[in-house]
């Protein structure tokens, strides 16, 4: 059964660093892997998607890789700030008879200003 | 506008009062899903539909029912809420086994 680990749970840095959000899974078969913001009380907004062939995505100030074989995905987000605060979640898509999304449990980030 | 919408956004019901939550998708997705969300247990599928009239269970499907009669609708059933399906309820949609579209979410209290 796929888990997807996301740790620490949450996350506070200053105004301006560069950090690396981290996501762990445990079966490499998967169809893609993608990263999601979520304010409280909102939905989901969809920030990247990477195809189980790719190993990496980017989108303006953040960049996603993947390396399916060891299980793990890196959310960068360069030059934080206030408005980055949010949950970040990562979600694996699975193959196979059960084809659907594993969520980890979310990184909490908050960025001081 | 592509989007997944949901009705109604917030619902407050008593135990055993039978209840729906519409989702709709504007984008001819044919994969359509649904989740709860719960503080500590995170996102949980309940159901999820590879396109019409094909339906198949989730990690936690026991007390919901799903049908998919058109492309564009996948309605969440509860035939008789209890407490514990209180929770944060989002419907998704895409193109299989693409990026996730998901709608604003259905914040469900049963008393």
């Amino acid at each position: 059964k796929q888990e997807v680990t996301q740790i620490p749970a949450a996350l506070s840095v200053p105004e301006g660093e560069n950090l690396v959000l981290n996501c762990s899974f445990t079966d490499s078969a998967i169809y893609n892997l993608q990263w999601f913001r979520q304010d409280p009380g909102k939905g989901l907004t969809s920030l990247l998607l990477i195809q189980s062939s790719q190993r990496e995505q980017t989108s303006g100030r953040l960049n996603a890789s993947l390396d399916k074989s060891s299980g793990r995905s890196t959310l960068y987000i360069a030059a934080s700030q206030p408005g980055d605060s949010a949950t970040y979640l990562c979600a694996v898509f699975n193959t196979g008879a059960n084809s659907k999304l594993t969520f980890g449990k979310g990184i909490t980030l908050s960025v001081r200003p | 506008e592509a989007q997944v919408t949901q009705n109604p956004r917030y619902l407050i019901t008593v135990t055993g009062k039978k209840l729906t939550v519409t989702c709709s998708q504007n984008m001819n997705h044919e994969y359509m899903s649904w989740y709860r969300q719960d503080p500590g247990l995170g996102l949980r599928q309940i159901y999820y539909s590879m396109n019409v009239e094909v339906t198949d269970k989730g990690d936690v499907p026991e007390g919901y029912k799903v049908s998919r009669k058109e492309k564009r609708n996948f309605p969440l059933i509860l035939e008789s809420p209890s407490p514990n399906q209180t929770s944060l309820y989002f419907c998704a949609s895409s193109f299989f086994p693409n990026e996730q579209f998901f709608g604003p979410g259905t914040r469900l209290t049963v008393l």
